[in-house]
């Protein structure tokens, strides 16, 4: 089983349309989560972290962290053809291993004119 | 504005022959990152280091080796690259700040191995 778990896509939302990505993760004691975009051959980009349980919203971004259920999601109102991308969640393993992060495959993103 | 920068952005290299890619920060964060990233997958962790202490990932191959000859520069040493070492090399950081556990990326440098 994978760490970090997301479905790879793509998926397709029509612009103005809500999309939501999801990210499952297999590590109960992990306390930080982030959410990166990254272009078509560009470096990472930090767009949301998130450290508790609820909704955390930045702009037209929302991320929403369930310990519980060991998911975390971004929801991208309003959703724009600049969005377009790749979306990676990103889990701090914690514990011993301090500020290493593992990254899950990514989804990636069409919004359509 | 602080940032952190890697050089060069695109470098071809041949079988066998060792190439240097280099990092640098303004931001005077005291952890620095190495991760490899193959198309269409995740970024895969190298090597970090955090202040002058090397830590190296149990699966990344003897050919990579790095150095951190001060706080601002970080370099990645492929000894004798492979086809499968073409990949996109990021440089990441974090430190204090706005939290600890923020990582923030170079624009990476895209090597292929001929």
């Amino acid at each position: 089983q994978k760490e970090v778990e997301q479905n790879s896509g793509p998926l397709s939302v029509p612009e103005g349309a809500i999309a939501s990505l999801n990210c499952t993760y297999s590590d109960r004691g992990s306390q930080s989560f982030f959410w990166y975009r990254q272009y078509s051959g560009k470096s990472p980009e930090l767009i949301m972290s998130i450290y508790s349980n609820g909704d955390k919203e930045d702009g037209r971004f929302t991320a929403q962290l369930n310990k519980a259920s060991q998911y975390v999601s971004l929801l991208i109102r309003d959703s724009q053809p600049s969005d377009s991308a790749t979306y990676l969640c990103a889990v701090n393993r914690g514990g011993n291993a301090g500020n290493m992060l593992t990254f899950g495959g990514g989804t990636r993103l069409m919004v359509k004119p | 504005d602080a940032m952190v920068i890697q050089n060069p952005r695109y470098q071809v290299t041949q079988f066998g022959k060792p190439v240097t890619l280099s990092c640098s920060q303004t931001l005077n964060h005291n952890v620095m990152y190495w991760y490899q990233q193959k198309s269409s997958q995740a970024p895969k962790l190298l090597f970090h280091y955090y202040d002058k202490d090397f830590n190296n990932e149990a699966d990344t191959p003897d050919n990579f080796q790095s150095r951190r000859p001060n706080t601002s520069f970080c370099f990645l040493d492929i000894r004798s690259p492979g086809l499968g070492d073409t990949a996109m090399y990021l440089c990441a950081t974090s430190g204090p700040g706005l939290r600890g556990d923020t990582q923030y990326f170079g624009p990476g440098t895209r090597l292929t191995v001929l």
